[in-house]
């Protein structure tokens, strides 16, 4: 495809039930970030996985969510015993790193996740 | 730890004024600023960047200015229309790569 997808673009779960949240970056991408978007807030950083190093996961709320980068391509994000502080909007983006410098990232639609 | 620091939260001009959001962030090794445009119910999207070899960069109505030894940058939206009404987020890449932004300022532009 031609830009990021992710799916699915709407979930709602039952509180304490687990949730995956699947992201395709662009092809090559080698730099690969969630990011967490609560109504009308801003960007909040999760996680960022760069080609095979390992994940800077500085950004995780607490251990009930974990991500994993399969091949250096789609990514998961998962969230166990979802709360409803939980709910909002999850980003994914990737870009590319040129040397010592990465390009432009590119956003997915997002995956809406309202927990009930 | 890594931070970027964006003002003001909230902007509202008249159509035709200027518009200036500005950031400052904290690691000196830093080398990529860009700035994203995020429209209601729509994802972030770049409008313009700029890198740290440069001081100042512009597309059409739109400019970037970055000082690196105050470590500080600006977006500058002229003749503003209301379709520039959004928020619009600041980002750095930091020494190690990760992509970092700013908590969004939100425009307004009245007709």
């Amino acid at each position: 495809g031609a830009g990021v997808s992710q799916s699915p673009s709407n979930k709602v779960t039952e509180k304490g039930k687990d949730v995956e949240l699947r992201c395709d970056p662009i092809s090559g991408h080698t730099a690969l970030y969630w990011y967490r978007q609560s109504l009308g807030q801003g960007l909040e950083f999760l996680i960022y996985f760069q080609g095979n190093s390992a994940p800077d996961k500085s950004g995780l709320p607490s251990d009930r969510f974990s991500a994993e980068r399969t091949g250096g391509s789609v990514s998961t994000l998962t969230i166990q015993r979802t709360q409803q502080e939980d709910s909002a909007v999850y980003l994914c983006a990737s870009s590319y790193r040129q040397g010592t410098s990465n390009t432009e990232a590119f956003f997915g639609q997002g995956t809406r996740l309202t927990v009930v | 730890g890594e931070n970027v620091e964006q003002h003001p939260s909230t902007l509202s001009v008249q159509e035709g004024d200027s518009a200036v959001i500005k950031c400052t962030y904290s690691d000196s090794a830093s080398n990529y600023f860009p700035w994203y445009k995020q429209e209601l119910g729509k994802r972030p999207q770049l409008i313009i960047d700029i890198r740290s070899n440069v001081g100042e960069k512009k597309d059409q109505r739109i400019a970037v200015t970055l000082n690196k030894t105050a470590k500080h940058f600006s977006l500058h939206i002229t003749e503003t229309q209301p379709e520039d009404s959004a928020v619009y987020f600041c980002a750095e890449v930091d020494s190690s790569y990760k992509l970092i932004f700013g908590s969004g300022t939100r425009l307004l532009v009245r007709p």
